[in-house]
Order: C-alpha cells, then sequence, then structure tokens
C-alpha cells in the first residue's frame, strides 16, 4: 500500500515564526502536492512537484515555499507565519511526473495553529 | 476553467439505505475522475479512480460510474452503515491536464444513521 506520512498531526506556532511541514512518500512516486483545506473554501492547492529540485506554483503559492531534494521528500515552508495560515495541510503524491492518469494519495494531515 | 460540483452538501439516511452521491463537471474534457473520503480531521482516502474510458468502477459496497457527455459521475453506496458516515468528495484533473493537478468538489457530508 502507498503511504504518504506528514511529519507533524499537531502544531501551534507564534506568528512570524518559521514553520517546516515534512511529507514523505514510500512509493517512488513522481509527483507530490500540497493543498490546505479551509472550511467553505475546499482544497487549494499551494505547490507541487514532478520531480526531485522541480516546484511549480498551485492557485495560492503566496506566503510559501517548497523544498525537494530528494524523491521521496516535500517540504513546505511558511517563511514568516500569519494567522491567515491558520489551516490543514494536506500533502499527497501520485505516480508519474506530469501525466493526468495517476491516482492521488493523501498523507493523514497536518492541522496547524498559528497564535 | 473546470469547476466541480457536488449536491447536496449534507445527507443523512437511515442504516441499510442504497444511496448516490452525486458529482458534475462542467467541461467534459477529463482525463478521469477520482471519489475519496474523508473523515473528520484527517487525510482523503481513496476510493475508486475512473478512466475517460471507463463508464464504471466497483469497489465492495461502492460502485462509481461516468459519463463525459453530460459532465456527471456518481457514486452509489449499496446497504449504507454508519461507518460510512464521512465526507465524500470527487475531483478532476484542470483543463489542458497540468498532469497530476486535481479540482475538487465541495464534498457531501454523509451521516449513516443506526
Amino acid at each position: 500500500d502507498v503511504k504518504v506520512t506528514q511529519s507533524s498531526r499537531y502544531l501551534v506556532k507564534r506568528t512570524g515564526e518559521k514553520v517546516f511541514l515534512e511529507c514523505v512518500q514510500d512509493m517512488d512516486h513522481e509527483n507530490m502536492f500540497w493543498y490546505r483545506q479551509d472550511p467553505g473554501l475546499g482544497l487549494r492547492l499551494i505547490y507541487f512537484s514532478y520531480d526531485v529540485k522541480m516546484k511549480e506554483k498551485g492557485d495560492i503559492p503566496e506566503g510559501y515555499s517548497v523544498s525537494r531534494e530528494k524523491k521521496e521528500r516535500f517540504s513546505l515552508i511558511l517563511e514568516s507565519a500569519s494567522t491567515n495560515q491558520t489551516s490543514m495541510y494536506l500533502c499527497a503524491s501520485s505516480l508519474v511526473g506530469g501525466a493526468p492518469t495517476g491516482e492521488l494519495f493523501f498523507g493523514e494531515g497536518s492541522r496547524l495553529t498559528v497564535l | 476553467k473546470q469547476e466541480v460540483t457536488q449536491i447536496p452538501a449534507a445527507l443523512s439516511v437511515p442504516e441499510g439505505e442504497n444511496l448516490v452521491l452525486n458529482c458534475s463537471f462542467t467541461d467534459s474534457a477529463i482525463y478521469n475522475l477520482q471519489w475519496f473520503r474523508q473523515d473528520p480531521g484527517k487525510g482523503l482516502t481513496s476510493l475508486l479512480l475512473i478512466q475517460s474510458s471507463q463508464r464504471e468502477q466497483t469497489s465492495g459496497r461502492l460502485n462509481a460510474s461516468l459519463d463525459k457527455s453530460s459532465g456527471r459521475s456518481t457514486l452509489y453506496i449499496a446497504a449504507s452503515q454508519p461507518g460510512d458516515s464521512a465526507t465524500y468528495l470527487c475531483a478532476v484533473p484542470p483543463v489542458g491536464n497540468q498532469g497530476g493537478k486535481l479540482i475538487f468538489g465541495q464534498g457531501t457530508e454523509l451521516s449513516v444513521k443506526p
């Protein structure tokens, strides 16, 4: 079974702190994604990556950056956390880079609260 | 621009009932459609993936159908159980694909009463 692991299920941070959210997948998938989910707004794509060292902006990249130094790991970085970044963050992966037909697998989510 | 709609937003049924969840999309040129389940406070679990060339997919008590021409998919749940209570989301790739990305509906929150 595909496993997508998010390192932290719950985080509480202060405004202005730098926050790292880590995601690891164990099935050699090429595509990795970061979404955020908010009530009434649904899932929105922040960043995605087709391959190591590659990254593409999603629909709401402002205030975020990402890092993909290894194929299995995709990190989301909040350079200076703000209260409007309080949200559920979901990491996902799919098999083939750039291909439309891959099934998407999600991690358990990271609930971030910024005070 | 592709848009995905799920109606109703919430549904409550008694245990044992067969039910249908609906998903509609505005652009019929999709590569595939995926159904997910989400339990409160958790991530999404993939249920079924239907390729554009397929009309339906089945997994246990779940059956998903796809009608591209009408821009619709349904998720049929047979003999519903309280453990089926969750939010169900459908998703499709955006127009022009943009490899691997998905556009999600807002979900239908299902409650199955014992």
